[in-house]
């Protein structure tokens, strides 16, 4: 069945990096867009970022762009978030979500549990 | 900067039907955003319910359904249940990969 986990998770100060990972397992990784959607504590659901199944097409929210950096490594079956210069309004609980799109639909349809990341002094 | 909006909390009773919206801060939300809805739990992460507007992801019960009522998406639970209290979250596609999620609606089921 497929499976997303995701890991690197953790406290960090104003202005540090943390890079998350997200390992996939049940499906074929590579032929999958994928995301980054994150939740502030007791906040609603955010988009983060989203990469195509080759890597070639990338895109972030406009909360992230140039501080975030999106990757995936299909050798491995995973997917990466690389976060630098963290802010407090960072801190949230990241997702990793399957993307499945055609010309029909855009849409998540398997969500990990999720990685918390706290940033504060 | 789009933004898309959702009823902050809805209450419904036990048995009863209730209908979730999804609109745009400018604009009517047609199907060619591609609507999709999404259930949270506390604690849980997001389970997929509708995606394409109407389209029941595989496992969720028939009571609930989506489609277009105006110029936004809707949610409807039909029978609504103790344990469909949760937050509901709508996402429309804005195209080249970007999505855009609603604030979400808490529903209370009492």
């Amino acid at each position: 069945q497929v499976q997303l986990v995701e890991s690197g998770g953790g406290l960090v100060k104003p202005g540090g990096s943390l890079r998350l990972s997200c390992a996939a397992s049940g499906f074929t990784f590579s032929d999958y867009y994928m995301s980054w959607i994150r939740q502030a504590p007791g906040k609603g659901l955010e988009w983060v970022s989203y990469i195509s199944s080759s890597g070639s097409t990338i895109y972030y929210a406009d909360s992230v762009k140039g501080r975030f950096t999106i990757s995936r490594d299909n050798a491995k079956n995973s997917l990466y978030l690389q976060m630098n210069s963290l802010r407090a309004e960072d801190t949230a609980l990241y997702y990793c979500a399957r993307v499945s799109y055609t010309s029909s639909w855009y849409f998540f349809d398997y969500w990990g549990q999720g990685t918390l990341v706290t940033v504060s002094s | 900067q789009t933004v898309v909006t959702q009823e902050p909390s809805f209450s419904v009773s036990p048995g009863g039907t209730v209908t979730l919206t999804c609109g745009l801060s400018s604009g009517s939300v047609s199907t060619t955003y591609y609507p999709s809805w999404y259930q949270q739990t506390p604690g849980q992460a997001p389970r997929t319910l509708i995606y394409s507007t109407s389209t029941r992801s595989s496992g969720v019960p028939d009571r609930f359904s989506g489609s277009i009522l105006g110029n936004k998406a809707a949610l409807t639970i039909t029978g609504a249940q103790a344990d469909d209290e949760s937050d509901y979250y709508c996402v429309l596609y804005m195209g080249s990969g970007i999505v855009v999620f609603g604030g979400g609606t808490k529903l209370t089921v009492l």
